[in-house]
């Protein structure tokens, strides 16, 4: 299994909501992150689990809150939010080791709208 | 500051005019420079790491390239189903053991038939 899997793979979701996004792999990688695109912007940096502990957290605001709960599982969990929140929201894993060879694998995203 | 700076943003190709994108870079201590192929809504896909200088990696129609302050997609004959945005991103020191990836703003290539 050489996958991310990212679901759902849209979610439209109202300001006063809250919603999870689920990231899966069974890769073996010891590190997960949370990245941000918006529309023809290059992906930003949100979030990074090392060994299922929070390493970097960007400055991202609270309405935002990850959680590792094992080793494959990334879970991003959502309250709140704002228009300007709507974006492909994309979850990726490196193997501590081999991520030097093979760089990161990224999952095909969460499309999020906030109306 | 790390950066990263892709050239052109956009690039048209007639199918079989080869052709090569640019990745200029500063980073303190590079653990690697990435090349991704990204489609339309879709997570990028990973083509190549480069990590010194004079290393060129290839597949199928792409060849990877790095100097010291940059990095080239080379694109021989393209075709249709080339066509993509491709991502230059790279891995600094920032972020402990795990680093972290700084990416360009990409290259967006049309390929015409």
């Amino acid at each position: 299994d050489t996958e991310v899997t990212q679901t759902p793979k849209h979610l439209v979701m109202g300001m006063t909501n809250k919603k999870s996004l689920k990231c899966e792999q069974h890769m073996g990688h010891r590190a997960m992150y949370w990245y941000k695109q918006k529309a023809k912007k290059p992906p930003e940096l949100m979030f990074v689990y090392s060994y299922e502990k929070l390493s970097i957290n960007e400055s991202v605001p609270s309405r935002f809150s990850p959680e590792c709960p094992n080793s494959s599982l990334l879970n991003l969990h959502l309250h709140a939010l704002q228009p300007e929140d709507s974006a492909l929201y994309l979850c990726a894993s490196s193997h501590p080791l081999r991520g030097r060879a093979y760089g990161y694998t990224f999952g095909s995203g969460t499309r999020l709208t906030v109306v | 500051e790390d950066q990263v700076t892709q050239s052109p943003e956009a690039l048209r190709l007639q199918e079989g005019e080869s052709s090569s994108l640019n990745c200029s870079y500063t980073v303190s201590g590079l653990r690697g420079l990435f090349w991704y192929r990204q489609d339309p809504g879709k997570g990028p896909e990973f083509l190549f790491t480069l990590y010194s200088a004079g290393e060129e990696k290839e597949k199928e129609r792409l060849k990877a390239t790095l100097t010291k302050k940059e990095s080239f997609l080379h694109i021989t004959a393209p075709k249709p189903e080339d066509s993509a945005t491709y991502l230059c991103a790279v891995r600094s020191n920032y972020g402990g053991s795990q680093g972290n990836l700084i990416f360009g703003k990409g290259t967006k290539l049309s390929v015409k038939p």
